[in-house]
Order: C-alpha cells, then structure tokens, then sequence
C-alpha cells in the first residue's frame, strides 16, 4: 500500500525549532519529487516546498523561505522539513505529498495523514 | 506568485443536482491544473489531474474542463458522500498555488 506518513509536531514557543519527517513507503522514494503543503486551522492549503526526486533541487514559499528548509535521504525513504524562527502564523497541520510524476511543478497523487504545529507562548 | 481564485465560496444544493465549481488563474497556466476534494480533519484527496485527466479510482460523475485561465469541476450528480471542500492548484509554475477553496453542502 502507498503511504506516507508525518511525525514530528508539536507544541513550540515563538522564535523555536521544529523537525518534521515523513515515511514513505509502498512505492519507489526516490523516483518522485516530494512537498510539504500546509494548512492553518479553518483556512485553505498553502504549498511550502518541494524538493526534486534527485537531492540537490529545492524551492520554497516566500512565507517560509530562509527560515526552512526541506531536505530527504532516499536510502530511509525519507522526507523532512526543519523549520527554524516559527511565527505564531506557522501554526497549522503540515502534510507530506508525493507529486505526481518526477516534475518538482506537480499535482499531488499521495498525501499524509498531516502532523499539527502549534507555535505559540 | 500566479493567484487562484475560486468561486463560489460555498454551495448548497441537493442530492442529485449537477454542480459546477469555478477556479480562475491570474495568468495563463495551459492545462496544468489539479482538483482536491477534502473532508473535514482527513488529508486532501487528489481527483483530477491537468485540467480534465480523471485519477484513479475517482467516480465518473467527476470531471474537470478549461485551459489557460479558466477551469471547472462539476459533479454530475451531487451525492452524500461528495460533501467536503473543493481546491484547484495550478502547477504550471513553481510558487504552486491553491484556490481559497469550495465547500459543497447538500440541501
């Protein structure tokens, strides 16, 4: 079965740090580009960053750019995100997504469950 | 970044109905367009794909139509399960960007 699945949220002051991972397993990791997208409580889905099936490629949200940074190590088949300088805005569910083909500019065939990071005093 | 705006925000119609969802792009983004469906507290669910490619395993009555710089999804005929929120994102350019967002209700 494919699956991903996000672990790492949690509760954090203002100003922190948080590491947010992502399993993946039930398909070939490395093939695929791979994303972070967000979304704040009651609001919409906002994309964060991608990062290309190859390690080496990598974009961002201009919210959360010099401030996170995605990154994966195929051999875990693994996905990650450091998120340093959280803003009270940062708060909201973050999900793991599989883009569609090899593309970094996909749609989103798999998603995670979400991890919720709450950034707050 | 290119700016999605869907409309309308909310809709309410009845079981067996045909509704149809704008989304509309700043910019043309050709056909690279993707539609969502999301229930409360569960991830989005990917169901069509550059603009009008159905995904697998998704109902017939969906479908998706338009290039350039306006899209829809319509639902042939609403059913109970279909009520959940309805997000266009475009992929033409990377700054990938969503739509505020449908939510579909049944009357």
């Amino acid at each position: 079965e494919v699956q991903l699945l996000e672990s790492g949220g949690g509760l954090v002051q203002p100003g922190g740090s948080l590491r947010l991972s992502c399993a993946a397993s039930g398909f070939t990791f490395r093939n695929y580009a791979m994303n972070w997208v967000r979304q704040a409580p009651g609001k919409g889905l906002e994309w964060v960053s991608v990062i290309s099936f190859s390690v080496g490629r990598t974009h961002y949200a201009e919210s959360v750019k010099g401030r996170f940074t995605i990154s994966r190590d195929n051999s875990k088949n693994m996905l990650y995100l450091q998120m340093n300088g959280l803003r009270v805005e940062d708060t909201a569910v973050y999900y793991c997504a599989k883009s569609w083909d090899t593309a970094m500019d996909d749609a989103f065939d798999i998603w995670g469950p979400g991890t919720m990071v709450i950034v707050s005093s | 970044d290119i700016q999605m705006t869907q409309s309308p925000s909310t809709l309410s119609a009845s079981v067996g109905d045909r509704v149809t969802i704008t989304c509309r792009a700043s910019q043309s983004i050709t056909s690279w367009l993707a539609w969502y469906q999301q229930k409360p507290g569960k991830a989005p669910k990917l169901l069509i794909y550059k603009a009008s490619n159905l995904e697998s395993g998704v109902p017939s009555r969906f479908s998706g139509s338009g290039s350039g710089t306006e899209f829809t999804l319509t639902i042939s005929s609403l059913q109970p399960d279909d009520c959940a929120t309805y997000y266009c994102q475009q992929y033409n350019t990377l700054g990938l960007t969503f739509g505020g967002g449908t939510k579909v209700e049944i009357k």
